[in-house]
């Protein structure tokens, strides 16, 4: 079993959906999480950044982190042709070391 | 803020020959550099960590004397792939980090090796 599960997708939506994206994991000791988006070709651009559980905002996206699921999420408002791309969720507990779920193909159509 | 470049973003070299890639925190002094291997479809491979001046810690698989990292300064690490051969071409992507958890990449280098 893998330390961090993502389901690889693809997933396909009209444009202005919600979109939800989800990783588990099962290290208990993870506490930092991250969401990269990966445009082909190009390097991961980091989207999101969160510490412990709860919820956080950034214009039209939202990261929610529930360590007692070992369940994190990321919701992307009014999507567009743009948001299509690669979503990996990373992850560590201590240092820079990160553990990366291995990502989820995202479609937006107009 | 939090730039990180590479260079080249493409290149095609010989079989047998060698090729350097480098990567540089524009607006950060990164203590930590990582190397990343990606293929097509897949996710993230790490291939080494190298701490500024610090021998690059290897993954388990990856042969250290093929891909020789060196981190020079706080805002340099370079890559060299020794001796290329065909199985070598990939993505390469590098990342750093200043201290904190998150690791910013760069835009990566894509290897042809013929």
């Amino acid at each position: 079993q893998k330390e961090v599960e993502q389901d690889p997708g693809p997933l396909s939506v009209p444009e202005g959906a919600i979109v939800s994206l989800n990783c588990t994991y099962s290290n208990s000791a993870f506490q930092y999480f991250m969401w990269y988006r990966q445009y082909s070709r190009k390097g991961p651009e980091l989207l999101m950044y969160t510490y412990s559980s709860g919820n956080k905002e950034d214009g039209r996206f939202t990261a929610q982190v529930d360590k007692s699921s070992k369940y994190i999420s990321l919701f992307i408002r009014d999507s567009q042709p743009s948001d299509s791309a690669t979503y990996l969720c990373a992850m560590n507990n201590a240092g820079n070391m990160l553990t990366f779920g291995g990502g989820t193909r995202l479609m937006v159509k107009p | 803020g939090a730039v990180v470049s590479q260079h080249p973003s493409r290149v095609i070299c010989k079989s047998g020959t060698s090729v350097k890639i480098e990567c540089r925190s524009l607006d950060f002094q990164a203590t930590t550099m990582f190397w990343y291997r990606q293929f097509p479809k897949q996710s993230l491979m790490l291939m080494a960590t190298s701490n500024e001046g610090s021998k690059a810690t290897y993954e388990q698989g990856v042969e250290k004397d093929k891909f020789l990292i060196n981190h020079a300064s706080l805002t340099l690490s370079t890559l060299t792939v020794t001796s290329a051969h065909p199985e070598d071409s990939s993505f390469y992507i590098c990342s750093a980090s200043g201290g904190a958890h998150e690791q910013y990449f760069g835009p990566g280098t894509r290897l042809t090796v013929t």
